[in-house]
């Protein structure tokens, strides 16, 4: 157990929807960083908020926002969904914005597009 | 940007083979390097990192790698797999001093060992 939530474990749902995927991290940690893994792209960067605030941008696509609450527990909402977006979602966190901080993953969630 | 490959997809092994699993990166800087293990039905783990210092580093249960700077390389190794080694792999690269910190990963190496 890495210490890093998330919730739900397995989403389905239907093309054109909206859902929102949540991450706890680690207790003390002020990084979260969002992942996706998919089976033709891989594992693939994101986002990632530090103590509230974007710090970070990857291959996140304009219908996928995501935030960080001041308890830093993190959400990730996907829109207008389509079935390439099914895929596994993970969360990272780390204790802050030094380069040498392991970042600890979640146990995903696995998202199925209908 | 920078990327990272990972060049077999599936390696079969029995118990007690040595394992290498090879991973090259693209990026001219300095950079710090991981590899992670993702057993079934798991989160990802870290087994091992390198940040400067001795190339060859030793992570858990038995790991370890080498950085060779020259072949843009960080190789991971195992003199001796056990059937509880199975599981993907996963090299990742993350660019030393930037900003931000996000990983590049490897599209990740199946390992299958058999007993």
């Amino acid at each position: 157990d890495s210490g890093v939530t998330q919730t739900p474990k397995h989403l389905i749902t239907a093309t054109g929807q909206r859902v929102t995927l949540r991450c706890s991290p680690r207790s003390g940690d002020l990084s979260v960083y969002w992942y996706q893994q998919s089976l033709d792209q891989g594992l693939q960067f994101l986002i990632q908020y530090y103590n509230g605030e974007e710090r970070a941008k990857g291959n996140i696509l304009e219908r996928f926002s995501a935030q960080q609450f001041p308890d830093l527990h993190s959400e990730l909402n996907l829109s207008s969904l389509e079935l390439g977006d099914s895929a596994l979602y993970f969360c990272a966190s780390s204790v802050g914005g030094s380069n040498y901080n392991e970042q600890f993953f979640g146990p995903g969630t696995r998202l199925t597009v209908l | 940007a920078q990327s990272v490959s990972q060049h077999n997809h599936h390696v079969i092994l029995s118990e007690a083979a040595s394992l290498e699993l090879g991973c090259n990166y693209s990026y001219g800087g300095t950079v710090n390097l991981f590899w992670y293990v993702q057993y079934p039905g798991q989160h990802l783990q870290l087994l091992l990192k390198y940040f400067s210092g001795d190339p060859l580093v030793k992570g858990i249960k038995g790991f370890e790698a080498e950085f060779i700077k020259s072949k843009f390389s960080f190789n991971l190794r195992k003199p001796s797999v056990q059937w509880s080694d199975t599981a993907e792999y996963f090299c990742a690269v993350k660019i030393s001093g930037a900003g931000s910190y996000q990983l590049t990963f490897g599209k990740g190496t199946k390992l299958s060992v058999i007993p």
